[in-house]
């Protein structure tokens, strides 16, 4: 296993509502990248942040933000949640900008009722 | 953006055989192709990576070859066990200082019968 861990599990929330998923990368790594995975699909590319900074973003509406925190833990926010939203949301860690070695979480399995 | 195609979607074979998964990509600027396996209800496990200087990597069982002229790359799993049973997802990135947007594929489910 990882040293990437992530909280919570599991949430339900209700549509229009905000949520805010948190990521604690491995050990050495400063590079955080999240992904959203619907249900039997590969993961989706949301953004990355690289010592505090973002560092690229995919096709991903602006209610999906982030933070990096000094010890490189990592935040992602989703404001007007909406049904589509439902899905596990998985955080890798990295270390460097290039971001080879990605190494991922457990997730957060995301339920939007 | 970068597109990848990952074939076949399901592949059942049986123990001792191999498999073998093959991926095309889009952007010929990718750099970086990384292969996991996620078990069912688990994290993506990253199992092998190759960058676009190789063109082969091993590692004990598993092996993967990318050919950058075709635009194509490939897992290949030896002497398969039922544990290597999981979903198999091949992925490509264009690793860089600004934006790296690391693409997957829809993933192969592979089942190794006893």
């Amino acid at each position: 296993e990882t040293g990437v861990t992530q909280s919570p599990t599991h949430l339900i929330k209700t549509r229009g509502q905000q949520v805010t998923l948190r990521c604690s990368s491995q050990s050495g790594h400063n590079t955080v990248s999240w992904y959203q995975q619907a249900l039997g699909q590969g993961p989706q590319f949301i953004f990355q942040y690289y010592r505090e900074e973002e560092n690229g973003r995919g096709n991903f509406p602006p209610r999906f933000s982030g933070l990096q925190f000094p010890n490189y833990s990592s935040e992602l926010n989703v404001n007007a949640l909406e049904l589509d939203d439902s899905a596990l949301y998985l955080c890798a860690s990295s270390f460097g900008r290039r971001s080879y070695e990605q190494y991922f979480g457990p997730g957060t399995r995301l339920t939007v009722t | 953006g970068e597109n990848v195609e990952q074939h076949p979607s399901t592949l059942s074979v049986q123990e001792g055989d191999s498999a073998v998964i093959k991926c095309t990509y889009s952007d010929s600027a990718s750099n970086y192709f990384p292969w996991y396996k996620q078990e069912l209800g688990k994290r993506p496990q990253l199992i092998i990576d190759i960058r676009s200087n190789v063109g082969e990597k091993k590692d004990q069982r598993i092996a993967v070859t990318l050919n950058k002229t075709a635009k194509h790359f490939s897992l290949h799993i030896t002497e398969t066990q039922p544990e290597d049973s999981a979903v198999y997802f091949c992925a490509a990135m264009v690793s860089n200082l600004n934006n790296n947007d690391m693409r997957f594929g829809a993933g192969t489910r592979l089942t190794v019968k006893p």
